[in-house]
């Protein structure tokens, strides 16, 4: 199974809204609702930000959504903070019964 | 709150096996709603899924590694684990064990990882 595809890097200004993409294939994003986000801060345990396209475990700011278009999804995080500076990664379900992960994003607060 | 914990060595020789275990706390690792997974992300590269295991025994591997894994559960000890054999300096990497839904395997928790270097 391939890896999905995401940019390398995505970067904002305070304030502003960035949006990462996550592009797959018809037997994993494109065939069911069961694409996740995830956060990763070195050191630390990484959390689920996003789940099932859209979304939001308790506790995570409003300003993350997600969504998902054919075979890419997409995560949005409006009013860009520095906190929001860390790695970020998609995930899907696929068709035959296994979890594929992005290639990964670095967001870069400027 | 629940917690997951990697334990296991921190260095692997070459051609040998792997062994991790991860110990759930906070919660039943015998849960109907839950599988449990094993992670990886080799330095300065992306997250590769590994496979995961249900409270029953149940399982499902990555293909690409399917013929060198093995996870296995212990329900008294609230913990799962993972087993890598014929390692090579390729599965140098952070390992992550994480808690996935039934059903669409969303890696909801995870354990802070640990590396695993393969050297001789």
């Amino acid at each position: 199974q391939s890896a999905l595809t995401q940019p390398a890097s995505v970067s904002g200004s305070p304030g502003q809204s960035i949006t990462i993409s996550c592009s797959g294939t018809r037997s994993d994003v494109g065939a069911y609702s069961y694409v996740s986000w995830l956060q990763f801060y070195p050191g630390k345990a990484p959390k689920l930000m996003i789940y099932e396209v859209s979304n939001r475990p308790s506790g995570i700011s409003n300003r993350f959504s997600g969504s998902k278009s054919g075979n890419t999804a997409s995560l949005t995080i409006s009013g860009l903070q520095a906190e929001d500076e860390a790695d970020y990664y998609c995930s899907s379900y696929t068709t035959i019964s296994t979890l594929v992960f992005g290639t990964g994003t670095k967001v870069t607060v400027l | 709150q629940l917690q997951l914990q990697e334990s296991g060595p921190g260095l692997v020789k070459p051609s040998e096996t792997l062994s991790l275990t991860c110990t759930v706390s906070g919660g039943s690792i015998s849960s109907s709603r839950h599988y449990w997974g094993w992670i990886r992300q080799p330095p300065g590269k992306g997250l590769e899924w590994i496979g995961s295991i249900f409270y029953s025994g149940s399982t499902y591997y990555n293909p690409s590694l399917k013929s060198r894994v093995t996870i296995s559960v212990d329900t008294s000890k609230n913990q799962f684990s993972l087993k890598l054999s014929s390692v090579t300096a390729a599965d140098t990497a952070v390992y992550y064990c994480a808690r996935l839904d039934y059903g669409d395997f969303c890696p909801g928790y995870w354990g802070q990882g640990t590396l695993v270097t393969v050297s001789s």
